[in-house]
């Protein structure tokens, strides 16, 4: 079934850790988002990326790094993570003939 | 770039009421106006949508309207449920989506 999974779905960890969030989605869409979003507050948009090899920063200052090797996956990264972080990270994908949005389960996060 | 300002940030009606959540953008560009619902600890789902060359659409319980001239549309949810409550979060686009700050909709039995 096609989708958008993302990986860990939740993550506790110390100040100071590096960490990936992994998104990947079978939709067979190019462009991918990642947001931020406290529990049932606004969606911060942080990341985005129209296709391979493209990534571009979001409305809002992030500390994390995104890549996009491959149509498919589109992981995050804090290099170094803090207290400040801790939030839901939502993986998204779009239909470019529709433009509907699509979104994973997210990732909640952590911060010790 | 295009800001989507959402009203009212919560709202509380009866079962069977009608609820009414307003929004506005900037960017006269925007030609694409989605709807998405979020229900507590779930991912937000599109519900219904709307082009700059409509000015209403309806499924079912729920209808937007659009006025371009205004820079508005506004989301109508009839005969509310309880499985209606929910955060809804409006949002424009040219290229990349704009969202507002959502609206926490609260149907009592």
């Amino acid at each position: 079934e096609a989708d958008i999974y993302q990986t860990p779905r939740y993550l506790v960890i110390g100040t100071g850790k590096k960490i990936t969030l992994e998104c990947s989605q079978t939709m067979g869409h190019d462009k991918m988002y990642w947001y931020q979003q406290d529990p049932g507050m606004e969606l911060h948009l942080i990341h985005y990326s129209y296709g391979v090899n493209s990534t571009e920063k979001g409305d809002l200052s992030s500390e994390s790094t995104v890549s996009r090797i491959r149509t498919e996956h589109f992981p995050l990264t804090l290099e170094s993570a803090r207290p400040s972080h801790t939030s839901q990270y939502l993986c998204a994908s779009s239909d470019i003939t529709t433009g509907e949005l699509f979104f994973g389960e997210g990732s909640r996060l952590t911060v010790l | 770039g295009e800001n989507v300002e959402q009203h009212p940030s919560t709202l509380s009606v009866q079962e069977g009421d009608s609820a009414v959540i307003k929004c506005t953008y900037s960017d006269s560009a925007s030609n694409y106006f989605p709807w998405y619902k979020q229900e507590l600890g779930k991912r937000p789902q599109l519900i219904i949508d709307i082009r700059s060359n409509v000015g209403e659409k309806k499924d079912q319980r729920i209808a937007v309207t659009l006025n371009k001239t205004a820079k508005h549309f506004s989301l109508h949810i009839t005969e509310t449920q309880p499985e209606d409550s929910a955060v809804y979060f409006c949002a424009a686009t040219y290229s990349t989506l704009t969202f507002g700050k959502g609206t926490m909709l609260l149907v009592s039995p």
